[in-house]
């Protein structure tokens, strides 16, 4: 069965940083672009982050460039979001979502998510 | 950015009703346009990708329609596993964003 599973996610302080990650299972994870998207409580989901099958590429919705980095191990399946300057407004479970090889930037896959609250 | 607005944000409906969700962009977005189903404290679920495409295991009560800037999703026959929030979301460009939502609930 393919499977995503988030790890990571936790209470930090304004201005913190947390460290997601996401295991790939099942699938060839270095053919697959791979995207981050969140959602907050009691609003819709929301694309955070984009990165190509091998890394050279990556792409971030404006309110989280330069304070988010997504990163990937194809030796090791993983997908990772580094989250530095964290704010009140980043409060979210955050979901990893394989996009499909069969259709341009389509999210087929998704993880359970992980739950990150920014708080003081 | 192109922003995606669905009507109606909310609806009321029974068992075996026809339910119809509109979405539209803001510019065109050719035909990448795809529909997720949000259940609580779980994971989107792709539904309908490239409009009308309908995504492996999705039963065929769901079909999409539309081309450019406005969308359809359709629920031929409501079951009771459908009452959820449904979101449309444009893949043309980044910011790949979602609708607000239409959230279908039982009458």
């Amino acid at each position: 069965e393919v499977l995503l599973v988030e790890s990571g996610g936790g209470l930090v302080q304004p201005g913190g940083s947390l460290r997601l990650s996401c295991a790939a299972s099942a699938f060839t994870f270095s053919n697959f672009w791979m995207n981050w998207v969140r959602q907050a409580p009691g609003k819709g989901p929301e694309w955070v982050a984009s990165i190509k099958r091998d890394g050279s590429e990556k792409y971030y919705v404006d309110s989280v460039k330069g304070r988010f980095t997504i990163s990937r191990d194809n030796a090791e399946n993983s997908l990772y979001l580094q989250m530095d300057s964290l704010r009140a407004e980043d409060t979210a479970v955050y979901y990893c979502a394989r996009d499909s090889v069969t259709a341009a930037r389509v999210m087929d896959v998704w993880g359970q998510g992980t739950t990150v609250t920014v708080s003081s | 950015d192109i922003q995606m607005t669905q009507s109606p944000s909310s609806l009321s409906a029974s068992v075996g009703d026809r339910v119809t969700i509109t979405c539209r962009a803001s510019q065109s977005v050719s035909s990448y346009l795809n529909w997720y189903q949000v259940k609580p404290g779980k994971a989107p679920n792709l539904l309908i990708y490239a409009v009308s495409s309908l995504q492996s295991g999705v039963p065929s009560r769901f079909s999409g329609s539309g081309s450019g800037t406005d969308f359809t999703l359709t629920i031929s026959s409501l079951q009771p596993e459908d009452f959820a929030i449904y979101y449309c979301q444009q893949s043309y460009s980044t910011p790949r964003m979602f609708g607000q939502g239409t959230k279908v609930e039982i009458k």
